[in-house]
Order: structure tokens, then C-alpha cells, then sequence
């Protein structure tokens, strides 16, 4: 069983910059797993950020990006708001239509 | 715009069964992928079925396979989740997803509160 990886929790000064990241439990995350993230906050539905790797979807603004960096995909938020608060899950697709979420990570702004 | 809303949730007990629904607006659902994602409280998102647009493709995970049913109306503009033998860890919000046409979901309902317990 293939196990999705993200930090758990991750801390962010207001106006910092963090990476987030999504591996997996054996091999390493390509392009080919079209890694896409997602937004959560508490009682909300998820809100679709990044797909395909670096795709921004529409209205999700450039201090969001994603990229591949090493053997895992990568989220990274430049100049950290209040309201980036948020819980971050990535999915990575395993082929024939199964889809994997990583565990979550937590992201606070302090 | 495009808008997914679920419905049917509610209390069921252990062994028992629900159909919940998603309408979609805004698009035609004839023309999309979707999926169901779930998330039982405090927990992370677990993707748990495919559709294809005309639902000759389906897919489940390993953890609802043999007891959840993946179904569309395209007249309808519906999707269902038929589910059935529920257990306490199928308690969750359910999530209908639009599938994105890499491999992701776009647009994602309000979700529909199943609760299985006695």
C-alpha cells in the first residue's frame, strides 16, 4: 500500500516564505503522479490550488506555487498571509484511476 | 457557475444503508469525471470512487470496495453513492469532486454528513 507523505504541522511567520512537501513512502514523486494541492479550512470544503505540478487554478493567486524539488512535489507560499492558515493536502495520481492523499499538513501563521 | 451540491446524509446504523446525491449546475455533468471524497471528523481527505462520463469506468478504494456503488443520471445532472453494510469508520463528510482533466478534482461540493452509529 502506497503511503502519501506531508510534514504534519509547519509554521510560517506573516510575510515568510515556506515549502511544503509530498513524497512517497517508497520511490519518488515525478511529474508523472500529476501532484496536485488543496486548501482546507476548518468546516469548508477543500479549495483546488495547484494541479499537474505548477498548474495554478484559476483565481488561486502567484504566491502559490508548485514545483518537484528532489524526490518529492512541492508547495510553496511566498509572503505568508493570516488567512493562509489552513490545512494543505496533496494527491498524487497511482494510475487506473486511483488516487492517493497525503495525511495533511497543518499550517500555521505566527 | 458551476456549483455541486450534496445531499442525503444522515444517521444510519451500523449494517445499515444511504444513498447520497450530488446535483451539479453551472456544467453538464455528461461532459465531466467525478469522483466521491470523504473525511471523517478531525481526519485527513480519502479519495473513495471514480466515474467516468459514462460510466463504463468505475473505481473504488481497497476500504469500500464490495459495499459502496458509484452511480450518474447524466439526464439528471446527478451523481449517487450507494452505500451499504456502513460501519462506524465510514462516518464522514462525503464530498462530490468534478474531475480536472489532469488528474485532480476542480470544483468540489459542500459535502453531506453520514453518521453510522447505533
Amino acid at each position: 500500500q502506497t503511503v502519501v507523505t506531508q510534514e504534519p504541522s509547519f509554521s510560517v511567520s506573516p510575510g515568510g516564505t515556506v515549502t511544503l512537501t509530498c513524497g512517497l513512502s517508497s520511490g519518488s514523486v515525478s511529474t508523472s503522479y500529476y501532484p496536485s494541492w488543496y486548501q482546507q479550512t476548518p468546516g469548508q470544503a477543500p479549495r483546488t490550488l495547484i494541479y499537474s505540478t505548477n498548474t495554478r487554478s484559476s483565481g488561486v493567486p502567484d504566491r502559490f506555487s508548485g514545483s518537484i524539488l528532489g524526490n518529492k512535489a512541492a508547495l510553496t507560499i511566498t509572503g505568508a498571509q493570516a488567512d493562509d492558515e489552513s490545512d494543505y493536502y496533496c494527491v498524487l495520481y497511482m494510475g487506473s484511476g486511483d488516487v492517493v492523499f497525503g495525511g495533511g499538513t497543518k499550517l500555521t501563521v505566527l | 457557475e458551476v456549483q455541486l451540491v450534496e445531499s442525503g446524509g444522515g444517521l444510519v446504523q451500523p449494517g445499515g444503508s444511504l444513498r447520497v446525491s450530488c446535483a451539479a449546475s453551472g456544467f453538464t455533468l455528461s461532459t465531466s469525471e467525478m469522483n466521491w471524497v470523504r473525511q471523517a471528523p478531525g481526519k485527513g481527505l480519502e479519495w473513495v470512487s471514480y466515474i467516468s462520463r459514462s460510466g463504463s469506468h468505475i473505481y473504488y478504494a481497497d476500504s469500500v470496495k464490495g459495499r459502496f456503488t458509484i452511480s450518474r443520471d447524466n439526464a439528471k445532472n446527478s451523481l449517487y453513492l450507494q452505500m451499504n453494510s456502513l460501519r462506524a469508520e465510514d462516518t464522514a463528510v462525503y464530498y462530490c469532486a468534478r474531475a480536472g482533466a489532469e488528474y485532480y478534482f476542480d470544483c468540489w461540493g459542500q459535502g453531506t454528513l453520514v453518521t453510522v452509529s447505533s
